[in-house]
């Protein structure tokens, strides 16, 4: 039969307005989160990371937040343009630093910027 | 700098063949990571390489296999192609030194469409 598509959550937004882009990550022992933007037929690029012994990361115009306490993720975009318009994902490595690679990725956030 | 190179771009085979895909890390980067999305499942990892031997391995059936070259060169192969493998693969390079997460860098992807 036919596959059921993954329900996106939407973030609809104004040019200038500034973003709030959450994520629930599943596993307590995760000490690494990466935010990914992708683009229609692009594959994902890397916007920001935050390792597990920090909470607040800032980038150019992104900010990341970490909440150990309620395994809870935010990206933050000051200032969205409407070359932000992607689906945004939250990725935890779980497994001690410099170990096997494996990123488990969040199902994504569609985020739409009106000029 | 050269990013993640992944070819080909574009694939169509038909159910019951079997395809190889391939991916060129980021120069320097010895850590290759395999990933399957789709509508429904979302970004789903496939396995990890180091140093040409695979460190994780996901959920996926033996048709999919892969293996890595000394120059960090990775291939993945699919076998007895199922119309459920229709997806984009994507492949990842990261630094991986010493015991430090580094973040991981993605390729456009190859879509492959199983008809």
């Amino acid at each position: 039969g036919e596959s059921v598509g993954l329900h996106l959550p939407t973030l609809s937004v104004q040019e200038g307005d500034n973003s709030i882009i959450n994520c629930a990550y599943s596993n307590s022992a995760s000490d690494y989160f990466i935010w990914y933007k992708q683009e229609s037929g692009k594959g994902p690029q890397f916007i920001i990371d935050i390792r597990s012994n920090m909470d607040k990361r800032q980038g150019q115009r992104v900010t990341v937040l970490l909440n150990k306490t309620v395994k809870h993720l935010s990206l933050q975009i000051a200032a969205t343009q409407p070359g932000d318009s992607a689906v945004y994902f939250c990725a935890e490595k779980q497994g001690s630093g410099g170990s096997n690679y494996k990123l488990t990725f969040g199902k994504g956030t569609l985020l739409t910027v009106n000029p | 700098k050269a990013g993640v190179t992944q070819t080909p771009r574009y694939l169509i085979k038909t159910r019951g063949q079997q395809v190889t895909l391939s991916c060129s890390p980021i120069s320097g980067h010895r850590s290759v990571s395999w990933y399957q999305q789709t509508p429904g499942q979302g970004l789903q990892f496939l396995f990890e390489y180091f140093s040409e031997t695979q460190r994780n391995k996901g959920n996926f059936p033996g048709r999919f296999s892969g293996r890595q070259f000394s120059n960090s060169r990775s291939e993945m192969n699919v076998s007895t192609l199922e119309l459920g493998d229709s997806a984009l693969y994507l492949c990842a390079s990261s630094l991986q030194t010493g015991s430090w997460d580094t973040e991981a860098f993605f390729g456009q992807g190859t879509r492959l469409t199983v008809v």
